[in-house]
């Protein structure tokens, strides 16, 4: 799988759009970037996927550069509910998920 | 639509000593994944089950092992354990093994 890089931590304000990164340079043709969340001592949820185009979702809209070596995550309006590690996961039509270490995102009132 | 359950939630044994885990599908997944997440790390993936057959293992020694079964609910076993196995212990289930898995809750091991 290609791997990610994610800045370790952020911050951002309560109301504000929260805009995390995920570098994928050396992605492949046919990978997906997928991206979970994991809130503290729970289990990883699902947000979003997108192979090239723009995604979004009731949670979030994903947005990948046109030459797919780089993402980011949009939470339009985050709540405090939303703090919680971020991972950005590059995934090719296989079986399995490689976690790196995420973005921690702690929304702040 | 039911989720992911696990069980037991939390769990506490001593070192060598054996244990199962139990995972429920979502309702109409054929396929479950078992991930190991130590303390401050990210989920790590220990194998897959796809129609009751292994589809794919991680690098976990053969001391892990799994079991899928008709209605897709699942088992993972470890034996001999120890005490870096205490971990976060996740399933997670799909429809397939390429589309988009879900997680449940985790059970929590701690090995003494």
């Amino acid at each position: 799988d290609a791997k990610t890089t994610q800045p370790p931590s952020m911050d951002c304000a309560e109301g504000r759009a929260a805009n995390l990164p995920c570098n994928h340079s050396t992605i492949s043709g046919n990978e997906y970037v997928y991206w979970y969340r994991q809130i503290h001592s729970q289990g990883p949820q699902y947000i979003i996927h997108g192979l090239k185009n723009n995604e979004t979702n009731e949670m979030a809209s994903l947005i990948i550069t046109e030459d797919r070596k780089s993402s980011t995550l949009i939470l339009p309006h985050a709540t405090l509910r939303d703090t919680a590690v971020y991972y950005c996961i590059v995934r090719a039509n296989d079986y399995k998920l490689s976690f790196g270490a995420g973005t921690t995102v702690t929304v702040r009132a | 639509e039911t989720g992911v359950t696990q069980s037991p939630t939390h769990l506490i044994k001593t070192r060598g000593q054996q244990v199962t885990l139990r995972c429920s599908s979502q309702s109409g997944h054929n396929t479950v994944s078992w991930y190991q997440q130590a303390l401050g790390q990210g989920p790590q993936f220990i194998f897959q089950y796809y129609r009751e057959e292994e589809n794919g293992r991680g690098n976990f020694p053969p001391r892990f092992s799994g079991l899928q079964f008709p209605n897709y609910s699942s088992e993972l076993n470890v034996n001999a354990l120890e005490l870096d196995d205490s971990a976060l212990y996740l399933c997670a289930s799909s429809g397939t093994s390429q589309e988009t898995q879900y997680f449940g809750p985790g059970t929590r091991l701690l090995v003494l």
